[in-house]
């Protein structure tokens, strides 16, 4: 079965700081990947995905920029947070079976 | 648009109690996911239906496509089913991206 390890659970940066969340997909290949983001009284709402190694789509102007070096690695950067991008950030999978999903991690821009 | 509206927001039960929670979605999605979310915790995917009925032990999902909508029931609520639920569409196409609701909070009291 699929799991994701997603890190780190929590994280509190200061504004103008840069950002990178890891995620990695173990028991699959070629699986679909998403960044997903909740914002406080929001549901969670797509930034990303990829199809393959290299391959980004940005659903939202923003901030942020994701990466896949590999099959099953996917990174959300900033080279400068702002504080519009505290939220809840989660990292999925699909691979037609159905969705895995990440722990999640808690970002707080101070 | 796509859209998917959860309810209730907020739940309070007691302990034994039979509970629902409702899932209405917009055209184009073509299967709901039904989430579970601890407090502080990740996010673990309950079930994924596109038709009919699914159950797993205390919990059953259903959802009518003509309606465009869907339920979770919980039979015999614990206080262990405190958490947040959250109802997510899958939009197809070339994103397999999912349209989340905003959740409900289900406090189940002893």
């Amino acid at each position: 079965s699929q799991t994701i390890h997603q890190w780190p659970a929590t994280l509190v940066q200061p504004v103008g700081s840069p950002l990178s969340l890891e995620c990695t997909v173990e028991g699959t290949s070629n699986p679909n990947l998403y960044w997903y983001r909740q914002a406080a009284g929001r549901g969670l709402q797509l930034l990303f995905y990829s199809v393959g190694i290299g391959q980004i789509s940005s659903e939202v102007p923003q901030n942020l920029s994701a990466s896949r070096p590999q099959d099953r690695q996917f990174i959300l950067s900033s080279k400068k947070l702002l504080l519009s991008d505290s939220g809840f950030y989660l990292c999925a999978s699909w691979t037609g079976y159905g969705y895995t999903f990440g722990s999640g991690t808690r970002l707080t821009v101070v | 648009k796509n859209e998917v509206e959860q309810s209730p927001q907020n739940l309070t039960a007691q302990e034994g109690e039979f509970i629902t929670i409702n899932c209405s979605y917009s055209v184009g999605i073509s299967a709901l996911h039904w989430l579970q979310q601890h407090p502080g915790g990740g996010i673990v995917s309950l079930f994924m239906l596109s038709s009919g009925k699914k159950k797993h032990g205390r919990l059953i999902a259903t959802i009518n496509i003509q309606e465009k909508h869907s339920s979770l029931h919980i039979t015999a609520s614990h206080p262990r089913d405190s958490a947040v639920y959250i109802c997510a569409g899958l939009y197809g196409g070339a994103t397999n991206k999912l349209i989340f609701g905003t959740g409900t909070l289900l406090a189940v009291q002893p």
